[in-house]
């Protein structure tokens, strides 16, 4: 079946601190890679996109990924937050032809002064 | 702004009513999707349209749930005979067809919830 797991519920982190946050796909859906952020109260924004190419992706607000194809992984990482990060993160992959996207099931990270 | 705008963002009715949420799309993207929201959770696919023609609908999306997008333009998602169980937030989004670049568009989100 095709799915796109998201390892972590939740992520604490203090400010300025380091964060990966894990996101694992299976092996029959795409390999077009998607890490969308959904602040309160606002809609889904795109923070980074793999379609091919380099494996390391960089992203808006400083974010990253990296695909990791022999681990069907790609983890979300930012070497340093800030609170205004606090924020629910999906990773999504492609499935079909149309830009469907199957989405994992959040994790939400909460940035800490 | 020229963002996907949905309508009603809250909504809360009895069940057994019927509620119907309209999305207005990015003006040039011929691609729109319907998505569900549930607590918790990641949004679930619902049903794509390209133009006017519903080319894709998940078995989420029982007989109660019905999605038109007349002109190819604005779509609206109705639920007859709401049930407790369709509370959530119902998602649309837009994108343009061709190529493969993936990036959807949301909008803020219709909330539903069944007293």
């Amino acid at each position: 079946a095709q799915s796109v797991t998201q390892l972590d519920s939740q992520v604490p982190v203090f400010e300025e601190a380091p964060v990966e946050l894990r996101c694992n796909y299976s092996s029959s859906v795409s390999v077009y890679l998607f890490w969308y952020v959904q602040y309160p109260n606002q809609g889904l924004q795109l923070l980074l996109k793999y379609l091919s190419g380099s494996t390391l992706v960089k992203g808006i607000n400083g974010f990253e990924a990296e695909f990791n194809k022999s681990q069907t992984s790609f983890h979300l990482r930012k070497p340093s937050v800030h609170i205004s990060d606090t924020a629910e993160y999906f990773c999504a992959a492609q499935s079909g032809g149309y830009n469907k996207l199957i989405f994992g099931a959040g994790t939400r990270l909460a940035v800490h002064p | 702004d020229t963002g996907v705008s949905q309508d009603p963002r809250h909504k809360i009715t009895k069940r057994g009513q019927n509620v119907t949420f309209r999305c207005d799309p990015i003006s040039e993207h011929n691609r729109l999707y319907w998505y569900r929201q549930t607590l918790g959770q990641g949004p679930e696919f619902l049903t794509y349209f390209q133009n006017e023609a519903q080319l894709e609908k998940s078995r989420l999306l029982s007989d109660r749930f019905s999605a038109e997008r007349p002109k190819g333009s604005f779509s609206t998602l109705e639920i007859q005979r709401t049930e407790q169980g369709d509370s959530a937030m119902y998602l649309c989004a837009s994108s343009l067809a061709g190529g493969n670049t993936g990036e959807l568009f949301f909008g803020e989100g219709s909330r539903l919830t069944v007293l």
